[in-house]
């Protein structure tokens, strides 16, 4: 069974910097592409990276790039966040998420999220 | 970027009703849609892919159609498992446009 395990959330300052882990297990030695994916508190869901099985293409939101950086570990099976210059609108609950892969990209796994607030 | 609109943002049904919520896309994205189901607290679930594909383990009451920029969720017959937030989302464009529409909060009358 697939689970995904988000942890490294808290409170920050405005400007700091803050790293998330997305440790999974029961994936039987398969690599995959993983997401991230925030929810500010009340709001929608918004996309925000993207790593690929080997770790050799990351993409990025608009809203992230240039203080995000996603990588990923796989002889530990765990994905990060780096978060740098975060800023108030960066407050949300944070996602991984597992993709399948194949032709249609969707989410199939998720972790239970983990918060990360921003403020002074 | 592309837009995804959902309509209506808010619906109120009763248990065993039909209920249909849209997506809209901006632009063409073929059969590149996702739902997801979330309740409060939880993280979201995947219930329909590729517009039409139901994902395993996810009743057969929920299903998905459309093509192109229309899109549709239906749930044949509400359960009171249903009352939630439903998220679709495209997966056609690059991934820094993966973007989610704004959600469907699904409501008892």
């Amino acid at each position: 069974q697939v689970q995904l395990v988000e942890s490294g959330g808290g409170v920050v300052q405005p400007g700091t910097s803050l790293r998330l882990s997305c440790a999974a297990s029961g994936l039987r030695s398969r690599t995959y592409a993983m997401h991230w994916v925030r929810q500010a508190p009340g709001k929608g869901l918004e996309w925000v990276a993207l790593i690929s099985d080997d770790g050799s293409n990351q993409h990025y939101a608009d809203s992230v790039r240039g203080r995000f950086t996603v990588s990923r570990d796989n002889s530990k099976n765990t994905v990060y966040l780096q978060m740098n210059s975060l800023r108030a609108e960066d407050t949300a609950t944070y996602f991984c998420a597992k993709d399948p892969g194949g032709y249609y990209s969707r989410f199939d796994y998720w972790g239970q999220g983990t918060l990360v607030t921003v403020s002074s | 970027d592309i837009q995804m609109t959902q309509s209506p943002s808010s619906l109120s049904a009763s248990v065993g009703d039909r209920v249909k919520i849209s997506c809209r896309a901006s632009q063409a994205i073929r059969d590149y849609l996702n739902w997801y189901q979330q309740k409060p607290g939880k993280a979201p679930k995947l219930l329909i892919y590729a517009a039409s594909s139901l994902q395993g383990g996810v009743p057969s009451r929920f299903s998905g159609s459309g093509f192109g920029t229309d899109f549709t969720l239906t749930i044949s017959s509400l359960q009171p498992e249903d009352f939630a937030i439903y998220y679709c989302q495209q997966t056609y464009l690059s991934p820094e446009a993966y973007a989610f529409g704004q959600g469907t909060k699904l409501e008892i009358k």
